[in-house]
């Protein structure tokens, strides 16, 4: 079985550009979700989706990210503009349960961002 | 919002010895722990989890205990061995939102 695929793995840009990273979760994963994970820390969740709807977007800066899940499949998480602490791993996870965040996680490798 | 720490950060240990890593979690309506590893430009894997009606849950090499009471728990990994090097996160959730500790980063000397 196909894990969790994430584009791209590194990016690099400057602050005040823009950047999209894709997701394409486990095949029939309901839920979808974008964590942030800054070095050093643990994953902090940016936006959780549940099919095309959003679950929970209370810690996503809503004034410079956004994400999409189309069709409830693929996710794309956009940051315009970046800023210099965006600097960190986005980790897109999938998981087969809807409602409760009990069970495992299928976490793809990451895209990692450097803004200079 | 619940708020999990996680200690240490850093643990080495001797290839064949045990490691332990701790955690304790704020929200008392937390029911589901589990533990993930992380290896370098990988992202994390579930490894062991367990659930509040329970007090300890063993897997092989890997265990983890629940204390409700003080609220906290803990990984156990005997018997270590080099491919256990890796950052361990541990987690809580009330049903609604999955929130991580910080990480340990455990080296296994040989």
């Amino acid at each position: 079985e196909a894990g969790v695929a994430q584009s791209p793995r590194y990016k690099i840009i400057e602050k005040r550009q823009s950047v999209a990273f894709w997701c394409n979760p486990i095949s029939g994963h309901a839920t979808l979700y974008w964590y942030q994970q800054i070095l050093g820390q643990g994953p902090k969740l940016l936006i959780q989706f549940q099919n095309n709807g959003v679950v929970d977007d209370s810690q996503l800066p809503k004034d410079r990210f956004s994400a999409e899940r189309l069709k409830g499949v693929d996710s794309t998480l956009k940051i315009q503009p970046a800023k210099l602490e965006d600097s960190a791993v986005y980790l897109c996870a999938s998981s087969p349960r809807t409602g409760k965040n009990t069970g495992e996680l299928f976490f793809g490798e990451g895209s990692r961002l450097t803004v200079l | 919002g619940e708020n999990v720490e996680q200690h240490p950060s850093t643990l080495s240990v001797q290839e064949g010895d045990s490691a332990v890593i701790k955690c304790t979690y704020s929200d008392s309506a937390s029911n589901y722990f589990p533990w993930y590893k992380q290896e370098l430009g990988k992202g994390p894997q579930l490894i062991i989890d367990i659930r509040s009606n329970v007090g300890e849950k063993k897997d092989q090499r890997i265990a983890v205990t629940l204390n409700k009471t003080a609220k906290h728990f803990s990984l156990h990994i005997t018997e270590t061995q080099p491919e256990d090097s890796a950052v361990y996160f541990c987690a809580a959730t009330n049903d609604y939102k999955l929130s991580f500790g910080a990480g340990t980063t455990v080296t296994v000397r040989a």
